[in-house]
């Protein structure tokens, strides 16, 4: 237990679909991030938040909307995905952002686009 | 630029065996290095981490790693493995944002 949950843990949505995930932090940490974990593929960064502000949006096409409305909650609403966008999607947190935080992650969500 | 490689992709062997995750990277700043473990349907959870001072560092359930900045290295290993230490290992760099390798798959076979 890392202090650091999402739900739902699995996701089966069509292409047409709008869903949301979501994920808490419990470690009154003030940064929070959003990675995709693809098979054969290094975690790729997707959003970064410090103090509820995005500071980070890695060329992350439009289909995917993140939402932080406070320090401790971290959404991704999704919309008109793509097939290849099935994948494990991890929450992390840390205290701040900046170099050598340590992050700490929830179990993910492992979503499939059919 | 900074980038991360792990040069196994998978690594098998024998319960009570020494093991040794190999991590290359390269940048153009100054990094801290890390190697992160996930286990099966789990998230990343942090092992170790280099951020100055001794190059030899200790980390979770036996494991060390070794900064080499001449060969730009950070490869991870534990002297005896358990089963449980099957799982899927991560080495990162962190520059002005975190990059994570490819990832070694351990697996510890009886």
């Amino acid at each position: 237990e890392t202090g650091v949950t999402q739900t739902p843990r699995h996701l089966v949505m069509g292409m047409t679909n709008k869903k949301s995930l979501k994920c808490e932090q419990h470690l009154g940490h003030n940064a929070m991030y959003w990675y995709k974990q693809s098979a054969k593929k290094p975690l790729e960064l997707m959003f970064v938040y410090s103090l509820e502000e995005r500071v980070e949006n890695n060329s992350v096409p439009s289909r995917f909307s993140p939402e932080c409305p406070n320090s401790s909650h971290l959404f991704l609403h999704l919309h008109t995905l793509q097939p290849e966008d099935s994948a494990l999607y991890l929450c992390a947190s840390s205290h701040q952002t900046g170099k050598g935080e340590t992050q700490y992650f929830g179990p993910g969500t492992r979503l499939l686009v059919l | 630029a900074q980038s991360v490689t792990q040069l196994d992709s998978q690594v098998p062997v024998f319960e009570e065996a020494p093991v040794e995750l190999r991590c290359n990277y390269s940048s153009s700043v100054s990094v801290y290095l890390f190697w992160y473990v996930q286990y099966p349907n789990q998230g990343l959870q942090l092992l170790l981490k280099y951020l100055s001072g001794s190059t030899l560092v200790k980390g979770i359930n036996g494991f060390e790693a070794e900064f080499n900045k001449s060969q730009t290295s950070f490869h991870l290993r534990k002297p005896s493995v358990h089963i449980s230490d099957t799982a899927e290992y991560f080495c990162a760099v962190d520059g002005n944002m975190l990059t994570f390798g490819g990832g070694t798959r351990l697996m510890v076979k009886p």
